[in-house]
């Protein structure tokens, strides 16, 4: 079965650092990009970015390059999503996402991790 | 960025009744959209792609029509198991970008 798992929900101060995960599997990891999704408490969803595995090729949404790193190790099939310093408007639902097509990016989400929230508070 | 402006935001209606959510994009985009469903909770999941190819296990009371700027989904006959809130998303050019949403509720 092919699936995205993410990582548990994280309570975090402002100021932080965090890094949240997706590992995939039932797939080749290498040949599917992945992406990420927020989706801000009662809110619409935001496209974030999306890296491709097999070579780190990473694109950004300019609402959030520089306020976030997308990586991945594709020696353990997981993907990163990561804050150096969060904010209390970072307090959102995180999602993994991943195109339906090998070695494309223009194609629609197929397949979602269960999503992990993230909660920014002092 | 292409902007997409998804109508209406809510939209009250009753088991059985049809429906028709609209979405339009800033510039032509092709037939690179698709349209999701998200329950109070859940994570989203595919129903269309491609403007108009349903997915794989998708009820066929759903579907879709469009290309270029202006796309529509339609629920032919409304399920209980519809009442959601649904979203489209272009995926022709960087960054992807999704409508607003639009919460489908019982009338």
């Amino acid at each position: 079965e092919v699936q995205l798992v993410q990582s548990g929900a994280e309570v975090k101060k402002p100021g932080e650092s965090l890094k949240i995960s997706c590992k995939g599997s039932g797939y080749s990891f290498t040949s599917y990009w992945i992406g990420w999704v927020r989706q801000m408490p009662g809110k619409g969803l935001e496209w974030m970015g999306i890296i491709y595995p097999g070579d780190s090729d990473t694109r950004y949404s300019p609402s959030f390059q520089g306020q976030v790193t997308i990586s991945a190790d594709k020696s353990i099939s997981t993907a990163y999503l990561q804050w150096s310093s969060l904010k209390a408007s970072d307090t959102a639902m995180y999602y993994c996402v991943r195109p339906q097509s090998q070695y494309s990016n223009h194609d629609a989400f197929d397949i979602w991790g269960q999503g992990t929230m993230v909660t920014v508070s002092s | 960025a292409i902007w997409m402006t998804q109508s209406p935001s809510l939209l009250s209606a009753s088991t059985g009744d049809r429906v028709t959510i609209s979405c339009r994009m800033s510039q032509g985009i092709s037939s690179y959209l698709a349209w999701y469903q998200q329950k109070p909770g859940k994570a989203p999941e595919l129903l269309i792609y491609a403007a108009s190819t349903l997915q794989s296990g998708v009820p066929s009371r759903f579907s879709g029509s469009g290309s270029g700027t202006d796309f529509t989904l339609t629920i032919s006959c409304l399920q209980s198991e519809d009442f959601a809130t649904y979203y489209c998303q272009q995926y022709y050019s960087f960054p992807r970008t999704f409508g607003q949403g639009t919460k489908v509720e019982i009338k």
